[in-house]
């Protein structure tokens, strides 16, 4: 049974900092991996998806790198903002469906 | 842009009534979930649907059954809503399932209170 592990569970930074999220998966035969992010009472929000067959994608400030045969994948954020503050989950699809990790709750502070 | 929406951002229902969630998707995608969305437990699949008529059981479908009609919407029903169905409900969508590409799309949500 798939499970998915997010490493911190919160994080509180000053603004401009580089920051590393992780998330690690037990079961490599996976599909893809999809990074989501959450406001507050909201829902959520695909910020990048890497294929099985991928290394890495980037958009902007965010970059994903994937490690199937770690079992691991890193959401990295440059120059952080106060506006980056909300939480971050990740979700590996290895049949039809996501399992989610339970997520890191980010703040970025001023 | 995919665009899932959902009925209602906010919903109060009492014990025993009957409550539709609507989804609709304009991207014509095939896959269409519920999931719903509990401190401490994460987010739990309750249904998903391949295809028009067509559904799927997910983690946890006691309580609930849903309905497909239309390729873009996805109604999910509380055949007798009960306290403990207070939950954030979130609907998403995806093209065709077996391939690695396939994204999900979610909506905004909707929290449901049963009183």
């Amino acid at each position: 049974k798939q499970e998915v592990t997010q490493i911190p569970a919160a994080l509180s930074v000053p603004e401009g900092e580089n920051l590393v999220l992780n998330c690690s998966f037990t079961d490599s035969a996976i599909y893809n991996l999809q990074w989501f992010r959450q406001d507050p009472g909201k829902g959520l929000t695909s910020l990048l998806l890497i294929q099985s067959s991928q290394r890495e994608q980037t958009s902007g400030r965010l970059n994903a790198s994937l490690d199937k045969s770690s079992g691991r994948s890193t959401l990295y954020i440059a120059a952080s903002q106060p506006g980056d503050s909300a939480t971050y989950l990740c979700a590996s699809r290895a049949t039809y469906k996501l399992i989610f990790g339970t997520g890191t709750r980010l703040q970025v502070f001023p | 842009d995919v665009k899932v929406t959902q009925s209602s951002r906010y919903l109060v229902k009492r014990t025993g009534e009957k409550v539709f969630l609507e989804c609709v998707q304009d991207m014509d995608h095939e896959n269409m979930f519920w999931y719903r969305q509990d401190p401490g437990l994460g987010l739990r699949l309750i249904y998903f649907s391949y295809d028009v008529k067509m559904k799927e059981k997910g983690d946890i479908p006691e309580g609930y059954s849903v309905s497909r009609e239309k390729k873009e919407r996805f109604s999910l029903i509380l055949e007798s809503a009960s306290t403990n169905q207070t939950s954030m409900y979130l609907c998403a969508s995806s093209l065709w399932t077996w391939t690695s590409a396939s994204e999900q799309f979610f909506g905004p949500g909707t929290r449901l209170t049963v009183l």
